[in-house]
Parts: structure tokens; C-alpha cells; sequence
């Protein structure tokens, strides 16, 4: 069975930094692109960021880009979100999810863990 | 970026009716287009990508079409459990888009 089991998240006050982690199982990790999507409170869904499965090329939405960095480890099938100088625009509920290959939809997805950023 | 519309922004339908949900691309995004249904507290679910082809274990009531910039979702009788959000996503090119969503619920 496919799981993808994220931790990390939590209360942060602006400017600070957060770590999310999604471990995966039941499937060959390296196989996949690995994505993070997030959700603002009340709202859609936004792409945050993506990596290749092996090639590990890094993908960010520009209200990201330089501040969070995404990374895997394809030998202990883990993917985090390092996110540095974070605002409150940031907070929502963040994602990971696999995606198999250009053609396809993002077709797992983890539970999903908050991350408030608040003074 | 590519612009992602869904209308209605509600729909509402009776149970054992017919649903069709609209997503427009402002640029051509071929059939890189997936659908994603989403209830209260929980994950995303992937229903149709490749604008067409339904994921896996998803029944045979939700259907997608189109390609390009014009999309449809459809499900054809309601059941309980398909009253939910549903958003639209292109993948054809980066930024990856959602649309603002579909809210279905019940009439």
C-alpha cells in the first residue's frame, strides 16, 4: 500500500525557519517526482515546489523561490521542504504528494500538516 | 502562468443527478489537466488526468473531457459521497495551476 506519512510543521513566528518531512513506502521512491501543494485556510490549492526522482532537478512557485528548498533522499525514500524567512502569507496546510511521470495527475497524496507562521 | 477558471463556483444537484463541471485554461495545455476531489479535513484525491483517464479504483460515474483550454468533469448520478470540492490542475507547464474549485453539494 502506498503511504506517504508527512511530520513537521507547527507555530513559527515570522522570519523563522520550518522543516516538513513526507516518508514514503509501498512504492519505489526513486521512481517518482515528489511534490509539495499547499492550501491557505478557506482556500484552493497551490503548487509550491517539485524534484525529480532521479535526476533531483528542483522546480519553485516564485512566491517561494529562495526562501524554501526542496530535497530528497531516495535511499531512506524521504522528502522535506526546508522553509527559511517565513511569512504569514505562508501559513496553510502543506502537502506532499508523487507524481509518476509529465503525463500524469499527482495520484497520492499525505495527510497534510499545518503550518501556522504568526507573532 | 497559466490561468485556471472553474465555473460554476457552486453547483447543486440532487442525489442521483448529473454533475458537469467546467475548467478553462488560458493558455493550451493539451491534455495535461487533471481533476482532484476534496472533502472537509482531508487530502486530495486524484479522479481524471490526462484529462480523461479515471486514477485508480475511481468509478466509472466520473468521467473527463477536452483538451487544450476547455475541460469537463462529469458525474453522472450523485451518490452521497461525491458531494465534495473539486478543482482543476494543469501540468503542462510550470508553474503547475490550480483552479479556484467546484463546490457540489447537495440540492
Amino acid at each position: 500500500e502506498v503511504q506517504l506519512l508527512q511530520s513537521g510543521g507547527g507555530l513559527v513566528q515570522p522570519g523563522e525557519s520550518l522543516r516538513l518531512s513526507c516518508a514514503a513506502s509501498g512504492f519505489t521512491f526513486s521512481n517518482y517526482a515528489m511534490n509539495w501543494v499547499r492550501q491557505a485556510p478557506g482556500t484552493g490549492l497551490e503548487w509550491v515546489s517539485s524534484i525529480g526522482g532521479n535526476d533531483g532537478k528542483t522546480y519553485y512557485s516564485d512566491s517561494v523561490k529562495g526562501r524554501f528548498t526542496i530535497s530528497r533522499d531516495n535511499s531512506k525514500n524521504t522528502l522535506s521542504l526546508q522553509m527559511n524567512s517565513l511569512r504569514a502569507q505562508d501559513t496553510a496546510v502543506y502537502y506532499c504528494a508523487r507524481k509518476k511521470g509529465g503525463y500524469y495527475g499527482l495520484d497520492n497524496w499525505g495527510q497534510g500538516t499545518p503550518v501556522t507562521v504568526s507573532s | 502562468e497559466i490561468v485556471m477558471t472553474q465555473s460554476p463556483v457552486t453547483l447543486s444537484v440532487s442525489p442521483g443527478g448529473r454533475a458537469t463541471l467546467s475548467c478553462r485554461a488560458s493558455q493550451g495545455v493539451n491534455s495535461n489537466l487533471a481533476w482532484y476531489q476534496q472533502k472537509p479535513g482531508q487530502a486530495p484525491r486524484l479522479l481524471i488526468d490526462g484529462a480523461s483517464t479515471r486514477a485508480t479504483d475511481i468509478p466509472a460515474r466520473f468521467s473527463g473531457s477536452g483538451s487544450g483550454t476547455e475541460f469537463t468533469l462529469t458525474i453522472s448520478s450523485l451518490q452521497s459521497e461525491d458531494f465534495a470540492d473539486y478543482f482543476c490542475q494543469q501540468y503542462e507547464s510550470w508553474p503547475w495551476t490550480f483552479g479556484l474549485g467546484t463546490k457540489v453539494e447537495i440540492k
